[in-house]
Formats: C-alpha cells, sequence, structure tokens
C-alpha cells in the first residue's frame, strides 16, 4: 500500500517565476486536500476535491494559485509570479469519505523563493 | 469562530513516563471531529488519533489516548510509556461535519522532547 506522494520535494524558484506541483494520493481515496505550512506553525488549508470537482478554496488561495485534479486522480498546484511570502511547505493529504475520516499526509513540497 | 489552542509550545518527558498534550477547541457547530498528529523533523504528517463530539468514550490507539472533555472543549493527547521515537512536534487539528467542509483546523503544535 503506498502513501501519500509528491513531487518535487524540494524547488527553489526566482521570484516572479511559475512553479508546479503535483499529489498523487492513495488510489482508493476520493478527496484530496492542499495545505500550507510556514516554519513553527501548523498546517493551513488552502483547497480540496471530491474527484475532480474543486468544492471549496479558502481565501489565502489567491489568483496566483490554482490547482486542478482533472480525473479525479493525481493533483496540481501551480503557483504564477512567486513571491518570496509563498515560501513554505505545500502538504497534500487524501481521504476516503467525508465523515470522520482520517487525512493521510504525503511527504510535502518544500518550496524557497529567492 | 472555529479555533485550537495548543498552549504548550515545548514539553519533556523522561523516557517510559506519560505526558499530556493540551488541546482547547472552540466550534459552534454540534458536530465535529477532533485529530491528533505527529510531525517528526522529517516534516510528514502522521495520523494518531481520532474522537467525535459524540463519541461517549474517549479514544485510545495503542500507546496514545485522548482525554475528551465536552464541556470544558478540551481534547488533551496522553502518550503513555514514552520513546524517544516520540520526539517530534504535534498539531491537533479539528473538522466540523455539519458545515460539510473538508478542511482541518490546526493548533500552533507542541514540540515534544523524549529524554533517555
Amino acid at each position: 500500500d503506498t502513501g501519500v506522494s509528491q513531487n518535487p520535494r524540494h524547488k527553489i524558484t526566482k521570484r516572479g517565476q511559475n512553479v508546479t506541483f503535483r499529489c498523487d494520493p492513495i488510489s482508493e481515496h476520493n478527496r484530496l486536500y492542499w495545505y500550507r505550512q510556514t516554519l513553527g506553525q501548523g498546517p493551513e488549508f488552502l483547497t480540496y476535491f471530491q474527484n475532480e470537482a474543486q468544492l471549496e478554496k479558502s481565501r489565502l488561495l489567491s489568483d496566483r494559485f490554482s490547482a486542478e485534479r482533472p480525473k479525479g486522480s493525481f493533483s496540481t498546484l501551480e503557483i504564477q509570479r512567486t513571491e518570496q511570502g509563498d515560501s513554505a511547505m505545500y502538504l497534500c493529504a487524501s481521504s476516503f469519505g467525508d465523515t470522520h475520516y482520517e487525512q493521510y499526509f504525503g511527504p510535502g513540497t518544500r518550496l524557497t523563493v529567492t | 469562530a472555529q479555533k485550537i489552542t495548543q498552549t504548550q509550545p515545548g514539553m519533556f518527558v523522561q523516557e517510559k513516563e506519560a505526558v499530556t498534550l493540551d488541546c482547547t477547541y472552540d466550534t459552534s457547530d454540534p458536530s465535529y471531529g477532533l485529530f491528533w498528529y505527529k510531525q517528526p523533523s522529517s516534516g510528514e504528517m502522521i495520523f494518531l488519533i481520532y474522537q467525535g463530539s459524540y463519541d461517549q468514550q474517549n479514544a485510545t490507539e495503542g500507546r496514545y489516548s485522548l482525554n475528551f472533555q465536552k464541556a470544558r472543549k478540551s481534547a488533551n493527547l496522553v502518550i503513555s510509556a514514552s520513546q524517544l521515537g516520540d520526539s517530534a512536534m504535534y498539531f491537533c487539528a479539528m473538522r466540523e461535519v455539519s458545515s460539510n467542509t473538508g478542511k482541518l483546523i490546526f493548533g500552533q503544535g507542541t514540540t515534544l522532547q523524549v529524554k533517555p
């Protein structure tokens, strides 16, 4: 049983560049979530999908951020025109069902904007 | 407003002893779930234990138990027989069920260090 995977694990980019991250959830999980975590803080919710439908977006998800899950399997998170404040760990999680089911997290993608 | 508060930035415990990590929450939703996650230095969030707001008994998972006091809105994590591998950051989180939101709200975390 493979867990949630994320690629790349680390990304260094210059301010103003676009970056894209990928998340592959656990295969039978229909829900997929994106969170952002800065140093010393708990994760903050960004968005989530049920199958291919994006059901909720946080106000943290500015118009520079876009997420997709085109076939209800893997998901991508793109950040356009990156800013230094975007530097953080981006975590992906997945779950099966929507009641009390726990979310399983991937290892994260650490973004550094220089 | 929904909120999770963890007031202990750091905790120390001697190996083999028990430790309690505090968590209080605030919500107006009568139906909610409470979660604890462990985040080692490697960065991956590891699910530990879940408590539903209508569960009559406190949740237990191996060495982990959740001391759920609904009237006080607290959901403390108890780790028994601490091991060196328990050294990590611990996060309390909540999900409101009635609003059908998918998001978890996390606290700021508690760093636990287990001393040999």
